[in-house]
């Protein structure tokens, strides 16, 4: 047990759709990463927060966004679902925001119909 | 963009042999860490490694980062049915933490 949590475990839904995923931290970390695995395209960095601030931006799209509330808890929301957002979406925690390692959360998964 | 190669991609054995995972880029990294991944679960840290030319070892486990900190190797001795699952590279740049992952190594040993 990596200490970070993810909910829910599980999520079907419908094209067009918009949907939160949770994660909190692992106690005492100050950053939350977001990835998305898929077969084809692998672990794909998201977005990182640092204490409520974004700090770093991968291949997010445009109809993701996420936050990072003040007990560092953090969201991920995406909005306008199509089929090929269907994949594994962890979040990661660390202390710092730099040279440090990373724990991930046990995932969600995401299934678009 | 930074790209990590992993190979082999897939790589089945028996239990008791020898093997090992590379990954390589272009690019420098100022760490390298490797992760397992097991079916339905997120990747675990194995090692971090940070200097060229370092090894660490973790039971039977042997991590290297290159001198130039461009290419890493995992060497698994005597590989159990546990150490099955997927094997991540992922390497961090100086500039900012987040991570890029390599392609994947799935291991699978067999009885």
């Amino acid at each position: 047990d990596s200490g970070v949590t993810q909910t829910p475990k599980h999520l079907i839904t419908a094209t067009g759709q918009r949907v939160t995923l949770r994660c909190s931290p692992r106690s005492g970390d100050l950053s939350v990463y977001w990835y998305q695995q898929s077969l084809d395209q692998g672990l794909q960095f998201l977005i990182q927060y640092y204490n409520g601030e974004e700090r770093a931006k991968g291949n997010i799209l445009e109809r993701f966004s996420a936050q990072q509330f003040p007990d560092l808890h953090s969201e991920l929301n995406l909005s306008s679902l199509e089929l090929g957002d269907s994949a594994l979406y962890f979040c990661a925690s660390s202390v710092w925001d730099s040279y440090t390692e990373q724990f991930f959360g046990p995932g969600t998964r995401l299934t678009v119909l | 963009t930074q790209l990590l190669e992993q190979s082999p991609q897939f790589l089945s054995i028996q239990e008791g042999e020898n093997l090992t995972v590379y990954c390589n880029s272009s690019s420098v990294f100022s760490s390298l860490q490797w992760y397992r991944q097991e079916p339905g679960e997120g990747p675990v840290l194995l090692v971090t490694v940070v200097t060229g030319g370092e090894v660490k070892k973790l039971k039977r486990l042997t991590f290297q980062f290159g001198d130039a900190r461009k290419d890493s190797s995992l060497h698994i001795t005597a590989a159990q049915p546990g150490d099955t699952g997927l094997y991540l590279c992922a390497g961090e740049t100086g500039t900012a933490s987040k991570l890029t992952f390599g392609t994947g190594t799935r291991l699978q040993v067999t009885l």
